[in-house]
């Protein structure tokens, strides 16, 4: 149990579905991350919260939108995706950002399919 | 253009033998790096970390060593133990107004025979 929790586990989606992904952390941290794993590639930053503010959103397109209502709330919300975004999405935390100190710590993802 | 590299995906050790995983990086901008362990179906696991004014860092069974000069990084576990297999992921962060980002290796997948 790392103190971030993510749902659901699995997610199967049609292309013209909606669809949210959930992370809390019970950590009291301060920033917030999406990543994207896809098979056989490393991890890939999507976007970066601090203090429920966005500062990094990686040339993700359009059709992934986070959302951050607080600090410990992290969403990630799926309209009209298509199959190569299937892939394994983490949710990770950290204290705060710009820290001496970089760790981050990651929830156990969701496992999407794009039918 | 992959700025942190695991060469080796796979990798396999004897029971209670030293593991050595290998990760390289080309971006001198790196300050600071980690080492995470995934085991399947769960997230990446924070293992250790080193500064890059630290050449070695060691935490239990776990060493991690920077060579600047060569931009690569080993971890090495001793002794391996049958729960030590999973896959590795090295991570890189640079120094400056971006370095909560972490730039991924690949990983390497470690297989502790017994």
């Amino acid at each position: 149990e790392t103190g971030v929790t993510q749902t659901p586990r699995h997610l199967v989606m049609g292309m013209t579905n909606k669809k949210s992904l959930k992370c809390e952390q019970h950590l009291g941290h301060n920033a917030m991350y999406w990543y994207k794993q896809s098979a056989k590639k490393p991890l890939e930053l999507m976007f970066v919260y601090s203090l429920e503010e966005r500062v990094e959103n990686n040339s993700v397109p359009s059709r992934f939108s986070p959302e951050c209502p607080n600090s410990s709330h992290l969403f990630l919300h799926l309209h009209t995706l298509q199959p190569e975004d299937s892939a394994l999405y983490l949710c990770a935390s950290s204290p705060s950002i710009g820290l001496v100190h970089r760790e981050q710590f990651f929830g156990p993802g969701t496992r999407l399919t794009v039918l | 253009d992959q700025q942190v590299k695991q060469n080796s995906p796979s990798l396999s050790v004897q029971e209670g033998r030293i593991s050595i995983l290998n990760c390289d990086y080309t971006n001198s901008m790196f300050d600071y790096f980690l080492w995470y362990k995934k085991y399947p179906a769960e997230g990446p696991t924070f293992l250790i970390s080193i500064s890059s004014i630290k050449d070695k860092n060691e935490d239990g069974r776990f060493t991690v060593f920077l060579n600047k000069s060569a931009k690569h990084l080993s971890l090495h576990i001793v002794p391996s133990q049958p729960g030590d297999s999973a896959v590795y992921f090295c991570a890189a962060s640079p120094r400056g107004d971006s370095n909560y980002q972490l730039i991924w290796g690949a990983g390497t997948k470690l297989i502790i025979k017994p």
